[in-house]
């Protein structure tokens, strides 16, 4: 168990539809990463917060925001979703500062159908 | 450019014997960290090990050891004495340390069976 808690797990639906995924970092971590995992693009960063503010920015569409809340949890949000979007969603944490190792969550799987 | 490359798409190896997963790098960045993270067909990210550019001795984590090549830009990951619960992806990933946040920069994986 790596102390960081996404939800949903999985999550279905449609072509131009709207999801939130939630993420709880570690105890103590002040940085939350989103990652996405597809099969054509492999594992890419999206983008970083720390302690509710952004910190890097990636490979991250217009149409996907996030945010990171006071108590440190964070949401990323697709909006106008397309099949394209249909990937494995990781959070990671780590305390920042620290050149060590982030912690992954098991990730949300997203299908839009 | 920043880039990680793992050259093995598949691996296959019986168990109880080592093998070795490889991982090379380019960065400009003076001070990097460079890790592992396995994902079983579960699809959870395990993070495995951890080797700091300045580091003198190699990282070893029970049956992980990071062989860890600068000049050469390499670090291998080495599993001993594999076991069934090892097949599943392996993931080389790469941090810079300045002007890049915190993102790590991930290879494509390699698939690594285990066969008893």
């Amino acid at each position: 168990d790596s102390g960081v808690t996404q939800t949903p797990k999985h999550l279905i639906t449609a072509t131009g539809q709207r999801v939130t995924l939630r993420c709880s970092p570690r105890s103590g971590d002040l940085s939350v990463y989103w990652y996405q995992q597809s099969l054509d693009q492999g594992l890419q960063f999206l983008i970083q917060y720390y302690n509710g503010e952004e910190r890097a920015k990636g490979n991250i569409l217009e149409r996907f925001s996030a945010q990171q809340f006071p108590d440190l949890h964070s949401e990323l949000n697709l909006s106008s979703l397309e099949l394209g979007d249909s990937a494995l969603y990781f959070c990671a944490s780590s305390v920042d500062g620290s050149p060590g190792p982030q912690h992954f969550g098991d990730g949300t799987r997203l299908s839009i159908l | 450019a920043q880039k990680i490359t793992q050259t093995q798409p598949g691996m296959f190896v019986q168990e109880k014997e080592a093998v070795t997963l490889d991982c090379t790098y380019d960065t400009s960045d003076p001070s990097y960290g460079l890790f592992w993270y396995k994902q079983p067909s579960s699809g959870e990210m395990i993070f495995l090990i951890y080797q700091g550019s300045y580091d003198q001795q190699n990282a070893t984590e029970g049956r992980y050891s990071l062989n860890f090549q600068k000049a050469r830009k390499s670090a291998n990951l080495v599993i001993s004495a594999s076991q069934l619960g090892d097949s599943a992806m392996y993931f080389c990933a790469m941090r810079p340390y300045y002007n890049q946040g915190g993102k790590l920069i991930f290879g494509q994986g390699t698939e690594l069976s285990v066969k008893p």
